[in-house]
């Protein structure tokens, strides 16, 4: 059984880069979600797609931040002009309809 | 405003006894809930859930109770060992709005002592 699979595992970066990061949900799954977690809180709602139309973001999701599930398989997630407060683990997580969420390994993202 | 709530960031207990973790709530639309469990390095795996027309769920050494009128759940693992050691998060959902979108507590981590 093949989880979901997140890449890159670590990605580090200055400040003021673009950042993208990719995940592979379990294949049967059609509804895939974005969270952010940092040190100490549980996992935050970022966003959230059924096959490849993104139905739901969040008020965290800031204008620097766009994700997309062009083929209603893999979804990417890329940050524009990073900031020191984006420095977060980024998890991803997949279902089907009446299932629990499972998640990835996540990428944790370091701002220098 | 923090919508699901685990007030214990720590909990210790001896193998073999039993592990309480406890969880409040604060949105009435939350109708389905979830434990995970997570190792460092790794993420969160789902445990057990329960839905709001239950009030308790069963699923070996683990079992979940559900307070609605308190807005209150717990998760059980009896006997207790020293593998369970990890942070454990507490989620909600509104299973008929937003996607089942998860809100979690701030976790609360288990050490289980040999």
């Amino acid at each position: 059984d093949t989880g979901v699979s997140q890449d890159p595992r670590h990605k580090i970066t200055k400040r003021g880069q673009n950042v993208t990061f990719r995940c592979d949900p379990i294949s049967e799954h059609n509804r895939l979600y974005w969270y952010r977690q940092t040190l100490g809180q549980g996992p935050e709602f970022l966003t959230y797609f059924q096959n490849e139309a993104q139905l739901e973001k969040s008020r965290l999701l800031s204008d620097r931040f766009s994700a997309e599930r062009p083929k209603g398989s893999f979804s990417t997630l890329e940050i524009q002009r990073t900031e020191q407060g984006d420095s977060a683990m980024y998890l991803c997580a997949s279902r089907n309809k009446d299932q629990p969420q499972h998640f990835g390994d996540g990428t944790r993202l370091s701002i220098l | 405003d923090q919508q699901v709530k685990q007030n214990s960031p720590s909990l210790s207990v001896q193998e073999g006894r039993i592990s309480i973790l406890n969880c409040d709530y604060t949105n009435s639309m939350f109708d389905y809930f979830l434990w995970y469990k997570k190792y460092p390095a790794e993420g969160p795996t789902f445990l057990i859930s329960i839905s709001s027309i239950k009030d308790k769920n069963e699923d070996g050494r683990f079992t979940v109770f559900l307070n609605k009128s308190a807005k209150h759940l717990s998760l059980h693992i009896v006997p207790s060992q020293p593998g369970d050691s990890a942070v454990y998060f507490c989620a909600a959902s509104a299973r008929e709005t937003s996607g089942s979108r998860l809100t979690f507590g701030e976790g609360t981590q288990l050490t289980v002592n040999p």
